[in-house]
């Protein structure tokens, strides 16, 4: 069953603390995104990659960093420097140029600082 | 880069009345024009899309309208049923990345 896969759900971060949330997918898509969604708020990108080993700064991209080492993985680390990291998370992911664009969503992770 | 507008925020509409919710964006360069409805703690779900070179589309009771002179699109839904309860959001490419409205929240009454 194909699809795009995060996790945690739920993922709790101290003050200070670097922490790393996992997408991952087996769509044999190209290009993958990180979205920030606060509430009652739409979502906003953080990085996106088009291809392997290469990645480019959304809206928000501070206090965030990315790799792609991998087509399936594209990890999103929220370091200390991300003053207000709670909210949730939305990676998502679409298919090589020239097909169709429509992006396929994982389910999220949820971040809260304790 | 794109920036794009949502209105309204909020809209509620009586069981089979019908529903309008408008965007408008900035970037003339931008083709493709998707909406997608989010339930609480989902994922959002693409429900319809449009591209530059149409001018309109339609499934079943979900229609949605694009005026690229003017740079605003629309999401009509006809015949609201409870189900139809959710927040909505509207989104224009940036090249290969899309940019988000900040949703309409849809409350249908029975």
């Amino acid at each position: 069953d194909g699809g795009i896969t995060q996790s945690p759900k739920y993922l709790f971060r101290k003050e200070g603390q670097n922490v790393t949330l996992s997408c991952e997918q087996n769509l044999n898509h190209d290009a993958m995104y990180w979205y920030r969604q606060d509430p009652g708020q739409g979502l906003r990108l953080i990085y996106y990659s088009q291809i392997v080993n290469d990645f480019q700064k959304g809206d928000i991209a501070e206090g965030y960093s990315v790799s792609r080492e991998k087509k399936e993985s594209f990890p999103l680390t929220v370091t200390s420097a991300q003053k207000n990291p709670t909210a949730f998370y939305l990676c998502a992911s679409t298919p090589p140029i020239g097909e169709d664009y429509g992006y396929t969503f994982g389910s999220g992770t949820r971040l809260t600082v304790v | 880069g794109e920036n794009v507008e949502q209105h309204p925020s909020t809209l509620s509409v009586q069981e089979g009345d019908s529903a309008v919710i408008k965007c408008t964006y900035s970037d003339s360069a931008s083709n493709y024009f998707p909406w997608y409805k989010q339930e609480l703690g989902k994922r959002p779900q693409l429900i319809i899309d449009i591209r530059s070179n149409v001018g309109e589309k339609k499934d079943q009771r979900i229609a949605v309208t694009l005026n690229k002179t003017a740079k605003h699109f629309s999401l009509h839904i006809t015949e609201t049923q409870p189900e139809d309860s959710a927040v909505y959001f509207c989104a224009a490419n940036r090249r290969r990345a899309l940019t988000f409205g900040s949703g309409t929240r849809l409350q249908v009454q029975p």
